[in-house]
């Protein structure tokens, strides 16, 4: 499967811990995105990586929330000292470089619950 | 900052049947996407509509848009139980590329 993956699928965790979640694009995809996703919404925009360069983050993205790409393949999003609000599923996706107009591929998710 | 304002956000149709949802947004935009998610899964791309008067269309579904009028449809014409689903459109607006989505319209089609 050469579609956007992303480890673990599912993590509970107790309040105040924290979290790491992995997210492996699209191959040679240089674009990959982070979004949040609480029941019943739509995705939320969390932070976007240009090969390894964070070019934007939300404001929805707290001091406690902090994403990596370090060689410009994978990427982590660590959640510090979680909190009861962060359960959510969290999406990657990836889009490949060229046109901004190209779509966002989605993987298929991390879902958080914190107790 | 784009606002995506989706309607109706809930639908439970019968099999056969045609239906539009709308999907309208607040600032110009060059592009507009659509998506599915069944339940517990990810967001399957279903169209990318780039200019005025774009229209495509994949078996049973048609998307359109208007960029004047800030406004988008996805046509469902006779209807089957697979196409059940939540549907989103979303635009750019999440920052440089990131996309900002709808509430979603959960769609029911019932045999």
């Amino acid at each position: 499967d050469t579609g956007v993956s992303q480890d673990p699928r599912h993590k509970i965790t107790k309040r105040g811990q924290n979290v790491t979640f992995r997210c492996d694009p699209i191959s040679e995809h240089n674009r990959l995105y982070w979004y949040r996703q609480t029941l019943g919404q739509g995705p939320e925009f969390l932070t976007y990586f240009q090969n390894e360069a964070q070019l934007e983050k939300s404001r929805l993205l707290s001091d406690r929330f902090s994403a990596e790409r370090p060689k410009g393949s994978f990427s982590t999003l660590e959640i510090q000292r979680t909190e009861q609000g962060d359960s959510a599923m969290y999406l990657c996706a990836s889009s490949p470089r060229g046109s901004r107009l190209v779509e966002q591929f989605f993987g298929p998710g991390t879902r958080l619950t914190v107790l | 900052e784009l606002k995506v304002e989706q309607n109706p956000l809930f639908l439970s149709m019968q099999e056969g049947k045609n239906y539009t949802i709308y999907c309208n947004y607040s600032t110009t935009s060059d592009r507009l996407y659509w998506y599915r998610q069944d339940p517990g899964k990810s967001l399957e791309s279903l169209f990318v509509l780039l200019s005025n008067g774009a229209v495509k269309q994949e078996g049973r579904l048609m998307a359109s848009l208007d960029t004047k009028a800030r406004l988008s449809t996805l046509h469902i014409t006779a209807a089957v139980h697979d196409l059940s689903a939540t549907y989103f459109c979303a635009g750019p607006g999440g920052g440089a590329d990131g996309l900002t989505f709808g509430k979603g319209t959960h769609l029911i089609i019932q045999p």
